[in-house]
């Protein structure tokens, strides 16, 4: 079965610091790996995914996540942090032949000026 | 080219009352999905549909039913709402589901149920 972890529920960073946010899955089959935002009151979207191509993929807004096959992580980075980045993340798992998404449970990041 | 929308945005239930939610998309995509979205637990699959006429369930359908009568349109009904069913909604609808299609989502129902 799929499965997504996102290591730590809150991540808090100053303004220029580097973003890193965890996510850790679980697959039996190839999986394609999404990183989707969340501003307060919206709904989620897209950032960033990975479907087998460059392991390093580039997102907007200057982020970047990297699918490690043999660390089952796919985690999420930006160089500079902007206190516009303020919002929850959430890293999903699909896969061929799937009709679902699995989401993880989010992190929210708190940009500090 | 308004993607995804949603009707209502906020709704306040007493228990034991019914409402329907609508979902409504204008990219000609196949699939449609409901979640629900509680703090700390992500979005949990409600139902979903894999095309007009079709709909299956998720990972929490108790107490919801749906219906996807034309292609572009996806309900999420509340027979009799209970204090559980407090959340926030989200329809999503994507082209295919063929691995790495990109959901594209409403901007959310926000129901409390009292």
């Amino acid at each position: 079965a799929q499965s997504v972890t996102q290591l730590g529920s809150h991540v808090s960073v100053s303004e220029g610091a580097l973003v890193l946010l965890r996510c850790n899955y679980s697959s039996s089959v190839p999986p394609y790996l999404f990183w989707y935002v969340q501003y307060p009151n919206q709904g989620l979207q897209l950032l960033l995914k990975y479907t087998s191509a460059a392991t390093l993929v580039k997102g907007i807004n200057g982020f970047e996540a990297e699918f490690k096959k043999s660390e089952t992580s796919f985690h999420l980075t930006k160089p500079s942090a902007h206190m516009s980045d303020a919002a929850e993340y959430f890293c999903a798992v699909s896969y061929t032949g799937g009709f679902k998404t699995i989401f993880g449970a989010g992190t929210r990041l708190f940009v500090k000026a | 080219n308004a993607g995804v929308t949603q009707t209502p945005k906020f709704r306040v239930l007493k228990t034991g009352q019914s409402m329907t939610l609508l979902c409504a998309q204008d990219m000609n995509h196949e699939y449609m999905y409901w979640y629900r979205q509680d703090p700390g637990m992500g979005l949990r699959l409600i139902h979903y549909s894999v095309g007009e006429g079709t709909t299956a369930k998720g990972e929490v359908p108790d107490g919801y039913n749906v219906s996807r009568l034309k292609k572009q349109n996806f309900l999420l009904g509340l027979e009799s709402a209970a204090p559980s069913q407090t959340s926030v909604y989200f329809c999503a609808s994507s082209y295919t589901t063929q691995g790495g299609d990109t959901q594209y989502f409403g901007p959310g129902t926000r129901l409390t149920v009292l």
